[in-house]
C-alpha cells in the first residue's frame, strides 16, 4: 500500500543553520500529492505547503519543496531556521485530489536553539 | 485561517463505556475525516465520510467505531465500547474538495485515555 518514510525522527539545529527535513514516498499511483503540515504544541496540525507538480519548487513562510517524482522524494528546506521554527513536521501523501485521505509519515520533531 | 473545533479536548474513561468524540468542522466543508495518533507515533487514518456516508475506512475503525454528522450538526465519532488501546489523541478533519486544492483542515485533537 501507500506510505511515507520521513527517516529522521528528531533534527536539533542551531538558528541560522539550513533545515533540510526528508521525505520519500511509495504509492502506485502516477499523479501523487504531497503534502508537509507542521504541527505546533497545543496547536492543529496546519499545511505549510503541497505539490504535485513533477520537479517544480513550491514555497511558503520562507520553506521550500519540490516534489521529484524520479526519487519520489518531497524533502523539506530553508536556508536559516529560526528558533520559531521548532515544531513537528510531518509529511503526508494522497494519491488522488477531491477527498482523499491523506497517508502520514511518523513525522520529524524539529528543535531550534539559540 | 479556517477553523476546525472539537470537544472535548481531554477525556478520561473507563474501560468498557461509551464515547463521543465531537467536531465542528470548517462551515461550507462537505468532506470529514478521523485520524488517531498514539502518543510518539504518525497520524493513522480512520475513517473519512461524505454526504452522509462513510467513505473510506482503515483496518483501525473497528466495529467499535461509528461516526454520523446528524442534520449539519457535529461530526462524532462514537465508540462503544471502549477498550485500552483507544487510548489516543483523535484529530478531526474537514475538506472542501478539489476546488479548495485538496487541503485537509484539522483540530487540535481531542485526547482520550481510556482506563
Amino acid at each position: 500500500g501507500d506510505s511515507v518514510t520521513q527517516t529522521e525522527g528528531l533534527v536539533t539545529l542551531t538558528e541560522g543553520l539550513p533545515v533540510m527535513l526528508n521525505c520519500t514516498y511509495q504509492t502506485i499511483y502516477s499523479n501523487p500529492f504531497l503534502f508537509w503540515y507542521v504541527h505546533y504544541l497545543n496547536e492543529s496540525p496546519r499545511l505549510l505547503l503541497k505539490s504535485s507538480t513533477d520537479n517544480k519548487r513550491t514555497e511558503h513562510q520562507g520553506f521550500h519543496a519540490t516534489l521529484h517524482k524520479s526519487s519520489s522524494s518531497f524533502h523539506l528546506q530553508k536556508s536559516s531556521a529560526q528558533l520559531s521554527d521548532s515544531a513537528l513536521y510531518y509529511c503526508a501523501l494522497s494519491d488522488r485530489g477531491g477527498s482523499a485521505k491523506l497517508i502520514f509519515g511518523e513525522g520529524t520533531k524539529l528543535t531550534v536553539s539559540s | 485561517g479556517p477553523k476546525v473545533l472539537q470537544i472535548p479536548s481531554h477525556q478520561i474513561i473507563d474501560m468498557g463505556q461509551m464515547v463521543t468524540l465531537n467536531c465542528d468542522p470548517v462551515s461550507n466543508h462537505l468532506y470529514f475525516y478521523w485520524y488517531k495518533q498514539i502518543l510518539g507515533q504518525q497520524m493513522e487514518f480512520l475513517v473519512n465520510f461524505y454526504n452522509g456516508k462513510v467513505m473510506e475506512k482503515s483496518k483501525l475503525f473497528k466495529d467499535q467505531f461509528s461516526v454520523e454528522r446528524p442534520d449539519g450538526s457535529y461530526f462524532t465519532l462514537k465508540i462503544q465500547p471502549t477498550a485500552l488501546e483507544d487510548s489516543a489523541v483523535y484529530f478531526c478533519a474537514s475538506a472542501g474538495g478539489r476546488r479548495s486544492g485538496n487541503t485537509l483542515y484539522f483540530g487540535e485533537g481531542s485526547r482520550l485515555i481510556v482506563v
